[in-house]
């Protein structure tokens, strides 16, 4: 993998389901792995750093897991609230450089 | 606490125009500065770093430059826009360029080439 890919593109969920996406980034030379979040209007906000293989973090309902060897990271949310609506970006560092994913845009409806 | 403006918000400029977008920084000392550009239908791309005053690198080719005349202001440039200028540009900072360290968004503007 030479670019940081995110999947699903979108997601439409109902208010309640937990629900996760996946970041694949390449494995060689891996730095660290940033999720943010991004909301409409607003400037994209840090969630997540992760560094070492097998780490997860948790920030409320949000969590993160980080395999480093086969280059991906999962984002879970559960019980998603419809203030959780936003596009989920993940980037991965070389030099200096985040390279971002297209991200995640998740939908959430009551 | 540390805060960073981006202006202005829109833009909306003609083919061959010039163009000079401005970030600043406040509440910190010698931050890294970053200008991201999203185009349409594409992720977040980093187009240029800076690690200290005049100190500007550049991540990929293009019609823009960079300058940095104070230690907490990072000023985008094109002296003709193309179409394919057009995006929405995001002006970030770090505390330091270690790769745990959080890149902090501005607001962002919303370029519009015609």
């Amino acid at each position: 993998i030479l670019n940081v890919e995110q999947s699903p593109q979108s997601l439409h969920v109902q208010e309640g389901d937990s629900t996760n996406f996946t970041c694949s980034f390449p494995s060689s030379n891996f730095y660290a792995l940033h999720w943010y979040r991004w909301e409409t209007a607003k400037s994209p906000e840090a969630l997540f750093v992760m560094t070492l293989n097998g780490d997860e973090k948790k920030k409320g309902r949000i969590s993160a897991t980080l395999n480093t060897k086969e280059g991906y990271s999962y984002l879970y949310i559960k019980g998603s609230q419809p203030e959780d609506s936003a596009t989920y970006l993940c980037a991965s560092l070389s030099g200096y450089a985040l390279n971002f994913g297209k991200g995640t845009s998740l939908l959430v409806t009551p | 606490s540390q805060t960073i403006h981006q202006w202005p918000a829109t833009l909306v400029q003609p083919v061959g125009s010039p163009l000079s977008l401005e970030c600043t920084v406040e509440g910190t000392s010698n931050p890294n500065l970053y200008w991201y550009r999203q185009a349409a239908g594409r992720g977040l791309q980093l187009l240029f770093y800076s690690v200290g005053i005049g100190q500007i690198s550049s991540e990929v080719p293009q019609n823009l430059s960079a300058s940095r005349p104070q230690d907490r202001q990072f000023i985008l440039s094109s002296k003709k826009l193309l179409l394919s200028d057009s995006g929405f540009y995001l002006c970030a900072w770090s505390a330091t360029g270690s790769s745990t360290d959080t890149q902090y968004f501005g607001p962002g503007t919303r370029l519009t080439v015609l």
